[in-house]
């Protein structure tokens, strides 16, 4: 079974301040999806990593693929209050339209 | 254009009770895939729609069950309802049924049905 284990599961912090959030298995992925999620909503996808030690960047998020494929990184620079949210990384289920979904990653930034 | 719409947003029911959840997907959208969310597991597959015929299944008891209609819509049932199917009910629309981070292939995510089972 492959699982996805983020770290840190909680995390709050000032307005302003940088933060990394870790995706890691210990199964090889073919790609890996960053979404975040808002309270009564649905997750929405952030971006897609393809190719190992791959590096994309979405303002002043910065998402990170392992060169293994088994770890991936959200670096986000100087957090602010719309940031809130929880993070999730997901991977190919193996199936048609399957994802798993990472554990999560609750973000508080404070004002 | 609109995104994918679930009805009801919150639901309340007693153990034993079935429940009936509905999902529209964006125009163009012919496939739908299920997930339950839970504090405690994290979201989790349950099922996903195409053409009317359920293609995969994750692994969930048979009490809960889907269908999809003509125009795609879907709906999923949960039978016998037990205290731990407290959660939201989230579905995904895509274009069609493929690999799952294909680029070509987005799913989008409706805000979900809360469902509490007391």
């Amino acid at each position: 079974t492959q699982l996805l284990e983020q770290s840190p599961q909680f995390l709050s912090i000032q307005e302003g301040e940088n933060l990394t959030v870790y995706c890691n298995s210990s199964s090889v992925f073919s790609s890996l999806q960053w979404y975040r999620q808002e309270p009564g909503e649905g997750p929405v996808l952030l971006v897609t990593v393809v190719t190992g030690g791959e590096v994309k960047k979405l303002k002043r998020l910065t998402f990170q693929f392992g060169d293994a494929r088994k770890d991936s990184s959200l670096h986000i620079t100087a957090a602010q209050p719309g940031d809130t949210g929880l993070y999730l990384c997901a991977g190919d289920g193996g199936a048609t339209n399957k994802l798993i979904f990472g554990t999560g990653t609750l973000l508080a930034v404070q004002p | 254009k609109a995104g994918v719409t679930q009805t009801p947003r919150y639901l309340i029911k007693t153990r034993g009770q079935q429940v009936t959840l509905s999902c529209s997907p964006i125009s163009g959208h012919r496939s739908v895939s299920w997930y339950q969310q839970t504090p405690g597991q994290g979201l989790q597959f349950l099922f996903e729609y195409f053409s009317e015929t359920q293609r995969n299944k994750g692994n969930f008891p048979g009490r809960f069950s889907g269908r999809q209609f003509s125009n795609s819509r879907s709906e999923m049932n949960v039978s016998t309802l037990e205290l731990g199917d407290s959660a939201l009910y989230l579905c995904a629309s895509s274009i069609t049924s493929g690999r799952a981070l294909s680029p070509y292939n987005e799913q989008f995510f409706g805000p979900g049905t809360r469902l509490t089972v007391l």
